[in-house]
């Protein structure tokens, strides 16, 4: 069956270290992957979008990579602030279909 | 306003109660999407809509479950006949273009659903 995974369990980092948080899926072909943001009680916010084709994507202090072979995506914060503070959702949409399949989080707690 | 806007933003409601839940989507964007959040759990689909093309349905988890779009603008969620396990947070999702496309999908910021 189809599954995204992201790691449950929160990563806590130090203020000014750099966050990595993964998202591994399977029986899967996506055309992109998205990353997203959500603090509590609010809606996602989208932050990234990379495609099948690019092995890496960059936006001020985030960066995504994508390796199809391996089935995941990495996402990368540095230099990271309390203000990251928050939960991370990986979604993918496979061709032909038309909403995204998002994973389950995972929440960074960045300590100042 | 400039984002999308849900109301009401909690709901509680007696278990077998029917329940109406409205999303206003971000003016333009031709694609709208419902999704459920359980405690701690990703994103749920429910239902997508694409300009007045017919609904995928496909994400509805039961018969109870209903959704419509009025002049490809406002949507609302219906649910009948209300059980416990249908209490979650439901998120309403605007984008441009067409869904599936990779155009961000912009959110509310959600019904908080409580089935006594």
């Amino acid at each position: 069956s189809q599954k995204i995974e992201q790691n449950s369990e929160a990563l806590n980092i130090q203020e000014g270290k750099t966050a990595t948080l993964t998202c591994n899926y399977t029986n899967y072909s996506p055309a992109y992957l998205q990353w997203y943001r959500q603090d509590p009680g609010r809606g996602p916010v989208f932050l990234l979008l990379i495609r099948e084709n690019e092995k890496e994507k960059r936006k001020e202090r985030l960066k995504v990579t994508f390796d199809t072979t391996l089935k995941q995506s990495l996402f990368h914060i540095t230099a990271s602030q309390p203000a990251d503070s928050a939960t991370y959702l990986c979604a993918l949409v496979s061709p032909g279909r038309r909403a995204l399949t998002f994973g389950s989080g995972t929440r960074l707690q960045v300590q100042p | 306003g400039a984002g999308v806007s849900q109301s009401p933003s909690n709901k509680v409601t007696e278990k077998g109660k029917d329940v109406e839940l409205r999303c206003d989507p971000i003016s333009g964007h031709t694609a709208l999407y419902w999704y459920r959040q359980s405690l701690g759990q990703g994103l749920e689909f429910l239902i997508y809509f694409q300009g007045n093309s017919a609904p995928d349905k496909s994400g509805l988890p039961s018969d109870r479950f209903s959704a419509e779009r009025t002049g490809g603008s406002v949507s609302t969620l219906t649910i009948q006949r209300t059980q416990q396990e249908d209490s979650a947070v439901y998120l309403c999702a605007s984008s441009l273009g067409q869904g599936g496309d990779g155009q961000p999908q912009h959110f509310g910021d959600g019904t908080r659903l409580s089935i006594l």
